[in-house]
């Protein structure tokens, strides 16, 4: 079956330490991209990337991290510099002027 | 720039109610429309979109007309159900470089049906 996974679905962090969230995709997408879900506040991008070896940053970039060396891949990391990381990731992907299709999402919490 | 303003809940209803949430946009030119569902644990699910004016996205009871005159994208069924129960996500989107959609989305609305 073709879709988005990511892992781990529940997460914990110590303060000061960096952890890297997972998403894989085999839809053959060229486009994928990074939310972050708090309540009232709807989702927020982080990082998006349009093809493999490049990324941008979205609304709120500081604090994390990401890579695209394979288009099936692209992994987020918290940084210790993200004040307040506790949240819920979304990972999507798109085709060229397609809709996006997300992944079951990440809970991130720290202790 | 672009902004997504969506009716605040939580929304409770009884079963087989009518339903509104009510969508409103602020954005230059031509977006593509949509609504997402998230149910309690999951990611989104697209339930339904629009790509230009006056165009009317359906999907499992659900409609929403683009109504560019209002800049609105209201989300309605006439019918609910038990399993409608989740959290519903206005949004817009703009191509950018590649033609890949950027999406801009509103804050939610948690709807609860009541048996």
């Amino acid at each position: 079956d073709g879709g988005i996974t990511q892992s781990p679905k529940y997460l914990f962090r110590k303060e000061g330490q960096n952890v890297t969230l997972s998403c894989e995709q085999n839809l053959n997408h060229d486009a994928m991209y990074w939310y972050r879900q708090d309540p009232g506040q709807g989702l927020r991008l982080i990082y998006y990337s349009q093809i493999v070896n490049d990324f941008q940053k979205g609304d709120i970039a500081e604090g994390y991290s990401v890579s695209r060396e394979k288009k099936e891949s692209f992994p987020l990391t918290v940084t210790s510099a993200q004040k307040n990381p506790t949240a819920f990731y979304l990972c999507a992907s798109s085709p060229p002027g397609g809709e996006q299709f997300f992944g079951p999402g990440t809970r991130l919490t720290v202790l | 720039g672009d902004s997504v303003t969506q009716m605040e809940g939580p929304v409770t209803l009884s079963e087989e109610a009518f339903l509104t949430i009510n969508c409103t946009y602020t954005a230059t030119g031509y977006p593509s429309l949509f609504w997402y569902v998230q149910y309690p644990g999951e990611g989104l699910q697209l339930l339904l979109k629009a790509t230009k004016a006056d165009d009317k996205g359906s999907n499992k009871g659900f409609e929403a007309t683009y109504r560019k005159e209002t800049t609105s994208f209201h989300l309605e069924k006439g019918s609910v159900q038990v399993s409608d129960s989740a959290v519903y996500f206005c949004a817009l989107s703009r191509q950018g470089n590649f033609g890949n959609e950027k999406l801009t989305f509103g804050t939610g609305t948690r709807l609860t049906i009541i048996p």
